[in-house]
C-alpha cells in the first residue's frame, strides 16, 4: 500500500463551489501533512501545512487532519478559476524533516467560470 | 529574490545516452532536493544535498546521481537513459532540513 493515497480526479466544479480534496495515509506515526498546489508547467508550491490533527484555516482554504481515520482533506470555499491546478497532499517523516516528502499522485481541479 | 532556477526546461534524448540537469537554489538556501514526477508514479524523492554532501537518497538505481557545489548549485546526472526515465525532474531548495521547500519549474526530459 502506498504511504499516501489520493483521489485521482479529475474534478471539475463551477465557480463559487466548495471543493473537497482528500487523501488517506497508512502510517499513524506521520505527524506533518502538507498540501501543495501545482499549476501547469510549474513546480509545486506549498499551500497549507498542518501538524498532527485538527483544522487549519487560511483564507478560503481549510486543511483538516483526522488521525483516527488517517484522512487528510483540503477544502476550498468560493472556488475561483485561478484555483484550477493539481493539488498534491504530502507528508514528511515524523521528525519534521522535509527532505523526503512523500506525495500523493495529485488531483487535477478545474474551476469553470 | 529570484526563485529556484532549473536548466534546461526541456530535453530530448535517446536511449543509452546520459543527461545532466542543473539547479540553482534560492540565494542563501543550502539544501537542495531532487524529485522525479511522472503521471504513473507521481512525485518521488531522488536525493537531497546539504553543504555539498548527499544526506539522503531515495529508491532509485545508481544510474541516477547528483552533486552539489560550494555555491549550493546542484546537478543531477542520469546515465544510460531508459524510456521510463521520461519525466519532469524537479529541484527544490530550502534553508535547512525543517524549512519550507521551494520548487523550481522543472526540466521535462523525454527519452526516445
Amino acid at each position: 500500500q502506498k504511504e499516501v493515497e489520493q483521489d485521482p480526479g479529475p474534478l471539475s466544479v463551477p465557480e463559487g463551489a466548495i471543493v473537497s480534496l482528500n487523501c488517506t495515509y497508512s502510517n499513524s506515526a506521520f505527524q506533518y501533512f502538507m498540501w501543495y498546489r501545482q499549476y501547469s508547467r510549474k513546480g509545486p508550491e506549498l499551500l497549507m501545512y498542518t501538524y498532527s490533527s485538527g483544522n487549519k484555516e487560511d483564507g478560503r482554504f481549510t486543511a483538516q487532519v483526522d488521525k483516527s481515520s488517517k484522512y487528510i482533506s483540503l477544502f476550498i470555499r468560493d472556488s475561483q478559476p485561478s484555483d484550477s491546478a493539481t493539488y498534491l497532499c504530502a507528508r514528511d517523516n515524523s521528525g519534521g524533516s522535509n527532505y523526503k516528502l512523500t506525495f500523493g499522485k495529485g488531483t487535477l481541479l478545474t474551476v469553470n467560470p | 529574490k529570484a526563485g529556484v532556477t532549473q536548466t534546461p526546461r526541456y530535453l530530448i534524448k535517446t536511449r543509452g545516452q546520459q543527461v545532466t540537469l542543473s539547479c540553482s537554489p534560492i540565494s542563501g538556501h543550502r539544501s537542495v532536493s531532487w524529485y522525479q514526477q511522472t503521471p504513473g508514479q507521481g512525485l518521488q524523492f531522488l536525493f537531497e544535498y546539504f553543504s555539498e554532501t548527499q544526506r539522503n537518497k531515495g529508491n532509485f538505481p545508481g544510474r541516477f546521481s547528483g552533486r552539489q557545489f560550494s555555491n549550493s548549485r546542484s546537478e543531477m546526472n542520469v546515465s544510460t537513459l531508459e524510456l521510463g526515465d521520461s519525466a519532469l525532474y524537479l529541484c527544490a531548495s530550502s534553508l535547512g532540513q525543517e524549512a519550507q521547500l521551494f520548487f523550481g519549474s522543472g526540466t521535462q526530459l523525454s527519452v526516445l
